[in-house]
């Protein structure tokens, strides 16, 4: 059972360039999320998705899109990359239940922009 | 000020001793609470709940004051194998259809021989 899985794990971008970030998961989970780690700023959300075809913006959307065209995957695409979204990238899942469900964290994308 | 603070630390202990972290959350919509436990250069992995009536998983022990809007993680006879980020976490029901989670920026924890 692979859970989470993104791809890549590492990459080095230059400034407007564009890319996708990749995430799947085996879980048949319902909810799926982007997330940014910064130090000193914890985990911010990104964007995330309620089901296949949805998504919604978290609280830092801005420079990125997404989509969810089928339920295993959710898509992270920046579009002109910038110097401030160097981070580390991580998606999760959760399936639909109780709001005490936890969510599942894939290993992370660790992405600079030169 | 952040919606969930923790103490940055870091916590060095040594083996076997007892270690407690605090969190304080802002926000009285959140409803739901977590600990995660993050591994250097690793992803968040949930460590506990955190339950109303407080719980305890092993040497893990949790606890809730909502008049207070805080949280405790307890840990007992420490091992070296504990060293990490802890993560404290709420959820609030009412803000992004109940999945906004507010991450706090994590407590280290290094536990010496």
């Amino acid at each position: 059972n692979a859970g989470v899985t993104q791809t890549p794990k590492f990459r080095v971008l230059k400034t407007g360039q564009s890319m996708t970030l990749l995430c799947a998961q085996d879980m048949n989970h319902e909810y799926m999320y982007w997330y940014r780690q910064d130090p000193g700023m914890g985990l911010r959300l990104i964007h995330y998705s309620v089901g296949e075809g949805t998504t919604a913006k978290g609280e830092v959307p801005d420079g990125y899109n997404v989509s969810r065209l089928k339920k295993q995957n959710f898509l992270l695409g920046l579009e002109s990359a910038a110097p401030s979204q160097t981070s580390v990238y991580f998606c999760a899942s959760r399936p639909q239940g109780g709001s005490n469900q936890p969510q599942h964290f894939g290993d992370g994308t660790r992405l600079s922009i030169l | 000020r952040k919606e969930v603070e923790q103490d940055p630390g870091p916590f060095n202990v040594p083996e076997g001793a007892t270690v407690a972290f605090n969190c304080t959350y802002s926000n009285s919509a959140s409803q739901s609470f977590f600990w995660y436990r993050q591994d250097c250069r690793k992803e968040p992995k949930l460590l506990m709940s955190v339950y109303s009536s407080g719980n305890e998983d092993g040497r893990f022990t949790a606890q809730l004051n909502r008049a207070s809007q805080y949280i405790s993680l307890l840990i007992r006879d420490s091992k070296l194998s504990d060293s990490a980020t802890y993560l404290c976490v709420a959820r609030d029901p009412l803000t992004g259809g109940g999945n906004k989670l507010t991450f706090g920026t994590g407590t280290q924890l290094k536990v010496e021989l």
